[in-house]
């Protein structure tokens, strides 16, 4: 069973950092695409960012509003996926997903974590 | 990037009803079109692929079509459970998705 769990989430004041992070199991990690979604409370969703699976040679891309202030990786040896957060904006508030591609690049969500709240706030 | 459009935005219906949802994108994706459903306070769920692929598991009153920039669901017979916000996505370039559609009890 394919299982996603976020963590890191929490309040932190504007121009404040923090780390995403999220626990994969039940797949083989290194051979998919991960992503990064969010929610805004009571918004839609908003793609962030997504790092290829080892087909992929591991590419990274980003949403245009995140300006290089984010950057994702991925640790195969402990399939874990990160979001390191820099320069939080309170519009930065949201649910952050994980959501796994159903192959090493297709922007195809078919697995999600629960999400975890970043709230920029002072 | 390319935008996405749904509409409605909301509708109300009964169960057993037949619902239809609209998504429009800003220019053509070819079939990278993707539908999820999200139940309040739950992540969204990947219902329908390349505009017409049901997921494994997801119910056959559940239903998409379309190519290029218009696409469609249909939920050929509402049942409570399909009460959800409806999201439309598409990946032919930069992940975006459409603003979503609300599905509400009349």
């Amino acid at each position: 069973e394919v299982q996603l769990l976020e963590s890191g989430g929490g309040l932190v004041q504007p121009g404040g950092s923090l780390r995403l992070s999220c626990v994969a199991s039940g797949f083989t990690f290194s051979n998919y695409v991960l992503n990064w979604v969010r929610q805004a409370p009571g918004k839609g969703l908003e793609w962030v960012s997504g790092i290829k699976g080892s087909g992929g040679g591991g590419r990274t891309e980003y949403a245009d509003f995140v300006e290089g202030r984010f950057t994702i990786s991925r640790d195969n040896s402990k399939n874990t996926l990160y979001l390191q957060m820099n320069s939080l904006r309170a519009e930065d508030t949201a649910v952050f997903y994980c959501a796994k591609g159903v192959d090493y690049g297709s922007s195809i969500f078919d697995y999600w974590g629960q999400g975890t709240l970043v709230t920029v706030s002072s | 990037d390319i935008q996405m459009t749904q509409s409605p935005s909301s509708l109300s219906a009964s169960v057993g009803d037949r619902v239809t949802i609209t998504c429009r994108a800003s220019q053509t994706i070819s079939i990278y079109l993707h539908w999820y459903q999200q139940r309040p306070g739950k992540a969204p769920n990947l219902l329908i692929s390349t505009a017409s692929n049901l997921q494994s598991g997801v119910p056959s009153r559940f239903s998409g079509s379309g190519s290029g920039t218009d696409f469609t669901l249909t939920i050929s017979s509402l049942q409570p459970e399909d009460f959800a916000t409806y999201y439309c996505q598409q990946s032919y370039s930069t992940p975006t998705f459409g603003g979503g559609t609300k599905v509400e009890i009349k």
